[in-house]
């Protein structure tokens, strides 16, 4: 139980072009998720913490506008990267709270986004 | 600011060896810490964790130990396996911050 799906596993793009990614909870209720962008070598970086219904809270650096997030059911928040450029090229990773274990977060497999 | 920090980048042990994996803190208020373990290309994979009021939990071949005093973390692994090669971070619940992470390789 309590599995993570990220769609696309990868994906190349254009520069300037936009990227959704999403982020389905395949068995439980998610009541928040969160996204993480990790570049090589280094760690995860939160990014914004969803929250099903609602406006997502972003991390102090992450633009609102450029990462939109929404967050329409329980099982299902999307990642768009705008207007991508090769300095967003990273590693995504979304993560989800279990409805009834609050404080255990499931990851998912991870994006691998290439702007070229 | 708050911080997780990992004291090793990298680490090798021997296959069939223990290894043991550190982390410092600075967030004295934090109650809650999970060890996550992440394969190449993959996501982060929970592998244990423990709140604050215990000092050790222990997991299958895997113990967390947790000295507040010293706001100190570590992971040991026991009788190693090539499976264990990865990234190994600590965090702190609910908003999760990691540490850097350190690489564990296993020596055949």
């Amino acid at each position: 139980g309590a599995v993570v799906s990220q769609h696309p596993s990868w994906v190349i793009c254009k520069s300037g072009t936009s990227v959704k990614i999403e982020c389905r909870s395949l068995d439980f209720q998610a009541t928040t998720m969160f996204w993480y962008r990790q570049f090589p070598k280094q760690s995860l970086m939160l990014m914004a913490t969803s929250n099903e219904g609602s406006k997502a809270t972003y991390e102090q650096g992450v633009e609102k506008d450029k990462f939109l997030i929404n967050h329409a059911s329980l099982t299902l928040s999307t990642l768009t990267v705008t207007s991508a450029h090769p300095e967003d090229s990273s590693f995504y990773i979304c993560s989800a709270n279990n409805r009834g274990r609050v404080n255990e977060q499931f990851f998912g497999p991870g994006t691998r986004l290439t702007v070229l | 600011g708050e911080s997780v920090g990992l004291h090793l980048p990298t680490l090798s042990v021997q296959e069939g060896d223990n290894s043991i994996i550190n982390c410092a803190y600075s967030n004295s208020a934090s109650d809650y810490f999970i060890w996550y373990k992440q394969e190449s290309g993959k996501g982060p994979q929970f592998i244990i964790d423990i709140r604050s009021n215990m000092d050790k939990r222990q997991g299958q071949r895997v113990t967390v130990l947790l000295n507040k005093t010293v706001k100190h973390l570590s992971l040991q692994i026991a009788a190693t396996q090539p499976g264990d090669s990865a990234v190994y971070f600590c965090a702190e619940n609910e908003k999760l911050t990691f540490g850097t992470g350190t690489r564990l390789t296993i020596i055949p």
